[in-house]
């Protein structure tokens, strides 16, 4: 089985700042990672996704992750947010032979003026 | 923009109560999912569905659970005899193809209270 842990569970930061949020994740086997976020009151939109190739993925709204093998991580990256980005942001893997994503526990992130 | 569309957006019920969660997939896309939230916990995979039929389920989907797609547009989640511990958010996700590099878009969830 596989399982995910973010680490920090609220994340404030100011405008224009950089951020990371961090992502774990366990394995036994080949997985696929993904980074989700769901801003309020709506469903979960996919950010960006890492299936194989390259390590450093881009996604949308300026966001980037990047997959080490080695440490079993995939961390979100911007390097300056937005009030907008304000929302929760949801890691997840599949394994390489499935459809169902197991997901973290979320990181709120909130950008402050 | 095509999305996917679920209703109720809160449904309050009592303990013992069936209750239906209802979701409207995009239109074209062909695999089916549910996934629910409970407050302050992961989101949790319960159920795949293709072809009519589940195709994989988690052990959080158990016998007073049940998916249904009762017409070409609707997919629904049934719970026969709700318990407290099931209030939750529950998110309905479809897609194009099975493929793990096919995205899933998510509804915006219904809110699940048992009382």
């Amino acid at each position: 089985a596989q399982s995910v842990t973010q680490l920090d569970s609220q994340v404030p930061v100011f405008e224009e700042a950089p951020v990371e949020l961090r992502c774990n994740y366990s394995s036994s086997v080949s997985v696929y990672l993904f980074w989700y976020v769901q801003y309020p009151n709506q469903g979960l939109q996919l950010l960006l996704k890492y299936l194989s190739g390259s390590t450093l993925v881009k996604g949308i709204n300026g966001f980037e992750a990047e997959f080490n093998k080695s440490q079993t991580s995939f961390h979100l990256r911007k390097p300056s947010v937005h009030i907008s980005d304000t929302a929760e942001y949801f890691c997840a893997v599949t394994r390489s032979n499935a459809r169902q994503l197991t997901f973290g526990s979320g990181t709120q992130l909130t950008v402050l003026p | 923009e095509p999305e996917v569309t679920q209703t109720p957006s809160h449904q309050v019920t009592q303990m013992g109560q069936e209750v239906i969660l209802r979701c409207v997939p995009i239109s074209n896309h062909l695999y089916f999912y549910w996934y629910r939230q409970i407050l302050g916990q992961k989101v949790e995979f319960l159920v795949s569905f293709y072809n009519n039929e589940i195709s994989e389920k988690s052990e959080i989907f158990d016998d007073q659970f049940s998916v249904e797609r009762p017409d070409g547009s609707n997919f629904t989640l049934k719970i026969r005899s709700t318990k407290l511990e099931d209030s939750a958010m529950y998110f309905c996700a479809s897609s194009e193809a099975g493929a793990v590099n096919t995205e899933a878009f998510f509804g915006q969830g219904t809110r699940l209270t048992v009382v």
